[in-house]
């Protein structure tokens, strides 16, 4: 399974947007990028997943450029409730999931 | 609907003893996960069952570590001769494999079970 690397933490203020770069220089052919998001007390919550180009739903936006080398995750506007651990992921199929220490995104008001 | 439940919440035993930690998959879930989480530390796989079979126990730690599944739905982790090592967050997740795409199945995970063993 591919390794990640990704910011340890990071800061912003409520209404900015914020993007997460993560970089997977050994990504396989087949693999999808997958961000999960955890709160401090629960369990991670899938965010979004892509393959190639950009992905969006109604939580936030995945950028994926042609070598698929990395991937950002866009969270806009951003609130005091997005604080958060935020994972990058890369796999396909049913399997374990490699999770990385991830990034701690602090929003403050 | 109801989502993944782990009970009991919070385990607090003593080094040496034996703790069983349960985990009810959402309905309809062929695939069951078991992670912990250490203080500050990222999630680490432990099994993975498909049905009632485990084909990944790659990361089970020590053969203190034992876990089964039955009729396809609840699966209990036990740990045996507790340590103080073990003191983490056992998190169950479980998902519906996709066979249309090669994409990564979504996991959904279950609140935890803090095990503290003193």
């Amino acid at each position: 399974l591919a390794k990640t690397t990704q910011p340890i933490s990071m800061d912003s203020y409520e209404g900015q947007e914020v993007n997460i770069t993560c970089s997977h220089n050994n990504i396989a052919t087949n693999d999808y990028i997958t961000w999960y998001q955890q709160f401090p007390s629960q369990g991670p919550r899938f965010i979004i997943q892509g393959y190639k180009t950009k992905v969006t739903n109604e939580v936030a936006s995945l950028f994926i450029p042609a070598d698929r080398k990395s991937s950002t995750l866009s969270l806009p506007r951003v609130s005091l409730s997005d604080t958060a651990v935020y994972y990058c992921l890369v796999g396909r199929g049913t399997g374990k999931l490699i999770f990385g220490q991830g990034t701690t995104l602090q929003v403050k008001p | 609907g109801a989502g993944v439940s782990q009970s009991p919440s919070n385990k607090v035993t003593e080094k040496g003893k034996d703790v069983e930690l349960r985990c009810d998959p959402i309905s309809g879930h062929t695939a069951l996960y078991w992670y912990r989480q250490s203080l500050g530390q990222g999630l680490e796989f432990l099994i993975y069952f498909q049905g009632n079979s485990a084909p990944d126990k790659s990361g089970l730690p020590s053969d203190r570590f034992s876990a089964e599944r039955t009729g396809g739905s609840v699966s209990t982790l036990t740990i045996q001769r507790t340590q103080q090592e073990d003191s983490a967050v056992y998190l169950c997740a479980s998902s519906l494999p996709v066979r249309s795409t090669g994409s990564t199945d979504t996991q959904y995970f279950g609140p935890g079970t803090r095990l503290t063993v003193l």
